[in-house]
C-alpha cells in the first residue's frame, strides 16, 4: 500500500539554525500539506500546497517557514533560524485533491530545537 | 472563532461500549473527520462524514448533525489496543483541516 514517507525521524537543532524537513507524498497525490503537534497539544495547520504553489496558509506560517517541491517527489519544509518554540511533530500529508475524504500522513519527523 | 470540544480524557472498560463526543464551531463545513492516534505516532483516518447520520465501520461508527455541530464516535467491544487519542477534525469553507486537542481514551481490564 503506498504511504507517505518523511525524513529525518527526528532532528535535533540548535537555535537560530535552519532545517528542511522532507516528505515523499504518494505519487498520484496532489494536494501536499505540512501541520505542526506541539507535545501534548492539537494538530495545527501550516500549510497546503498545490500545483507548485501555496494554496492555503495558517497565522503561524510567517515568513521563517518556506515549502518547496525541488522535484517530482519531494516536498519540503523548511524553518530559517529556528527558535525553542519550533519543537514539535511535523507531520506532512497528501490527498488527491482538496475535497478528498482521506488525508494520509507520514510518520512525522520529531524536531528539538535546543 | 473556529473551536471545537471533546472531551480530554475517557476511560472504558474492555468489551464495553464508549461515544466520544465532538462538537464545532467553524467558518463553513465541508465535511468532520475522525482520527486515532497513538502517542508518538501520526494520526491515521477512522471516519467521515458530511451528511446528517450515522456511518458505520466495523466496531466504529461516527455521527453527524450539522445543525447542532455536533458528532460522535462510538467505539464497541473495545479492545486494549483502542487506547489511543481520538481526534476530532473539520474541513472549513477552504477545505482547511481544524483539529479537535483530542480525547485521550483509556482502556482498562
Amino acid at each position: 500500500e503506498p504511504e507517505v514517507t518523511q525524513t529525518p525521524s527526528h532532528q535535533v537543532t540548535q537555535m537560530g539554525q535552519e532545517v528542511i524537513l522532507r516528505c515523499v507524498p504518494i505519487s498520484n497525490h496532489l494536494y501536499f500539506y505540512w501541520y505542526r503537534q506541539i507535545l501534548g497539544q492539537k494538530v495545527e495547520f501550516l500549510v497546503s500546497f498545490y500545483n507548485n504553489e501555496i494554496s492555503e496558509k495558517s497565522e503561524i506560517f510567517d515568513d521563517q517557514f518556506s515549502v518547496e517541491r525541488p522535484d517530482g517527489s519531494n516536498f519540503t519544509l523548511k524553518i530559517r533560524s529556528t527558535k525553542l518554540e519550533d519543537s514539535a511533530m511535523y507531520f506532512c500529508a497528501s490527498s488527491l485533491d482538496r475535497r478528498s475524504r482521506e488525508q494520509y500522513f507520514g510518520p512525522g519527523t520529531r524536531l528539538t530545537v535546543t | 472563532g473556529q473551536n471545537i470540544d471533546q472531551p480530554t480524557e475517557m476511560t472504558a472498560t474492555e468489551g464495553a461500549i464508549v461515544q466520544i463526543n465532538c462538537t464545532y464551531q467553524t467558518s463553513g463545513f465541508n465535511g468532520l473527520f475522525w482520527y486515532q492516534q497513538h502517542a508518538g505516532e501520526a494520526p491515521t483516518f477512522l471516519s467521515y462524514n458530511v451528511l446528517d447520520g450515522l456511518e458505520e465501520k466495523g466496531r466504529f461508527s461516527s455521527f453527524l448533525s450539522r445543525s447542532k455541530g455536533y458528532s460522535y464516535l462510538l467505539l464497541k467491544e473495545l479492545q486494549m489496543k483502542d487506547s489511543a487519542s481520538y481526534l476530532c477534525a473539520v474541513q472549513d469553507s477552504n477545505y482547511q483541516l481544524i483539529w479537535g486537542a483530542g480525547t485521550k481514551l483509556i482502556i482498562k481490564p
